[in-house]
C-alpha cells in the first residue's frame, strides 16, 4: 500500500524567513496530494492541494511543488508569521479519495 | 465547503464498555471516512463509511471492534467496542463533497477525544 514519508519532523524558523517541508510517496497511482494545517486541539484544515497533472500551485504565501518522476512533493511557506506555527501534514491519495498521511511537521515561527 | 460536526466532543469511559460517536455533515457528501489520531501522532484511516452497506476497513481494523453505520449521505456513526486504554485517542470523521468545483477536498470534523480508564 501507499507509504508517505515527511521531513523534517520539527522546523524552527525566524519570522519572515521561508519554511520548506518535504514528502515522498511510494505508490505511483497516487494522484492527489493535499496539505493540512492542524493547530493544537483543532481539526486539520486544508491549506493547499495539488493534483498529479500539475507541477506547481501557489496561493499567496503558500506553494506546493510536485515531482511525479521522483515521487516527492513539497510545501513552501514564504514570509512566515507566528500564526503559521502549527503541525503540518502532507497526504497522498492512492484511490477512492482515501488519504495516507505523513507523520507531520511541527513548525515553530519565532518572532 | 462541507461543515462537519461530531458528538460527543470528548468522553471518559471505563474499559470494557462501548462508545458511539456521531458525525453529521451539513450537505451531501459522496465519501465519508473515519480516522484515528493518537496523541502527538498523525492520522490513520480506520474505514470508509459506505451508505447503506458495510464499511470498508483498513488493515488492522475490524468490524467487531469498530462497527460503522452510514444510513444516509450526511450522517455516520463509529462505535468503539469493548474499549481498552489503548483505544484512547482522537477519532475524526471526514467527508468529500465530490462536487465538480471541489471534487477531492476532504473536510474534517472537530474530533472526539476519547480517554479509556
Amino acid at each position: 500500500g501507499e507509504n508517505v514519508e515527511q521531513h523534517p519532523s520539527t522546523l524552527s524558523v525566524q519570522e519572515g524567513d521561508s519554511a520548506v517541508i518535504k514528502c515522498t510517496y511510494s505508490d505511483s497511482a497516487s494522484n492527489y496530494f493535499p496539505w493540512y494545517k492542524q493547530e493544537l486541539g483543532k481539526r486539520p484544515q486544508l491549506i493547499i492541494d495539488i493534483r498529479s497533472n500539475v507541477g506547481e500551485k501557489k496561493d499567496q504565501r503558500i506553494a506546493v511543488t510536485l515531482n511525479k518522476t521522483a515521487k516527492h512533493f513539497s510545501l513552501h511557506i514564504t514570509e512566515t508569521q507566528p500564526e503559521d506555527s502549527a503541525v503540518y501534514f502532507c497526504a497522498a491519495s492512492p484511490y477512492g479519495n482515501k488519504l495516507v498521511f505523513g507523520a507531520g511537521t511541527i513548525l515553530r515561527v519565532k518572532s | 465547503s462541507a461543515v462537519i460536526s461530531q458528538k460527543p466532543s470528548r468522553d471518559i469511559c471505563q474499559r470494557g464498555t462501548s462508545l458511539t460517536i456521531q458525525c453529521q455533515v451539513d450537505s451531501q457528501v459522496t465519501m465519508m471516512f473515519w480516522y484515528r489520531q493518537q496523541p502527538g501522532q498523525s492520522l490513520t484511516l480506520i474505514a470508509t463509511a459506505n451508505q447503506g452497506s458495510e464499511a470498508t476497513y483498513e488493515s488492522g481494523f475490524v468490524i467487531d471492534k469498530f462497527p460503522i453505520s452510514r444510513p444516509n449521505l450526511t450522517f455516520s456513526t463509529l462505535t468503539v467496542s469493548n474499549m481498552s486504554p489503548e483505544d484512547s485517542s482522537i477519532y475524526l470523521c471526514s467527508g468529500v463533497s465530490g462536487s465538480p468545483v471541489d471534487p477531492d477536498t476532504q473536510y474534517f470534523g472537530p474530533g472526539t477525544r476519547l480517554t479509556v480508564l
